[in-house]
């Protein structure tokens, strides 16, 4: 099975700051087809997930360009610039590539 | 896009749910579905996968108890959770597998409690 280790496990922020979480993924996330299915989710408080970013940088409808995604092959990063009082919650990346399909253990995000 | 989860509740282990997701808004039948599970306090655990054409797939901790179906003339997604566990307690979501290998829909979630 693919490992998802994120780091940290919790920051705190300024409201206005920038931060960046870490994934990287035991193996490589390249599909055979050559497309990289890593994304990004994040859990509010009291919700289920939602869908940020998909294969690694591509902002899913509706989201801010304040997110944004990068990496490839293992060792991906999301930042968050000007942070708002609405992103705080927890933030999991996640592969698509391969079965079974698994989560990185998730980030914390609390504003100072 | 909307899924709502439906059947959780509070069951002794060694017994049986069925978990039911109802969607509307899109063409049901087009899309595969998962069901992703979420301990207590944990994070997101996927449990099985449908393909639109009915193949399924499953995570090795639930293969074997669990079975996930769908009915595409109901729109409903179904995961019958059979010898349940204490570690099967757990909210379940169903989620929507989009083109780009992505869940991009998710329901609010299931409650199942495994506790005698």
């Amino acid at each position: 099975d693919v490992v998802m280790t994120q780091t940290p496990v919790s920051l705190s922020v300024s409201l206005g700051g920038q931060v960046s979480i870490s994934c990287r993924s035991s193996q490589s996330l390249v599909h055979n087809n050559g497309n990289t299915y890593l994304s990004w989710y994040l859990q509010k408080p009291g919700q289920s997930p939602q869908l940020l970013i998909y294969k690694v940088s591509n902002r899913f409808s509706g989201i801010s360009d304040r997110f944004s995604g990068s990496g490839s092959g293992t060792d991906f990063t999301l930042k968050i610039s000007r942070v708002e009082p609405d992103d705080l919650g927890v933030y999991y990346c996640g592969q698509g590539t391969q079965y079974p399909f698994t989560f990185g253990s998730g980030t914390k995000l609390e504003i100072k | 896009v909307q899924l709502v989860e439906s059947g959780g509740g509070l069951v002794q282990p060694g017994k049986s749910l069925k978990l039911s997701c109802s969607a509307s808004g899109f063409t049901f039948s087009s899309y595969g579905m998962h069901w992703i599970r979420q301990a207590p306090g944990k994070g997101l655990d996927w449990v099985a996968y449908i393909s639109s054409s009915s193949g399924t797939v499953y995570a090795d901790a639930v293969k074997g108890r669990f079975t996930i179906s769908r009915d595409n003339a109901k729109n409903t997604l179904y995961l019958q959770l059979n010898s349940l566990k204490s570690e099967d307690t757990a909210i379940y979501y169903c989620a929507r597998w989009a083109i780009s290998r992505v869940m991009d829909a998710w329901g609010q979630g299931a409650s199942v409690t495994v506790s005698s």
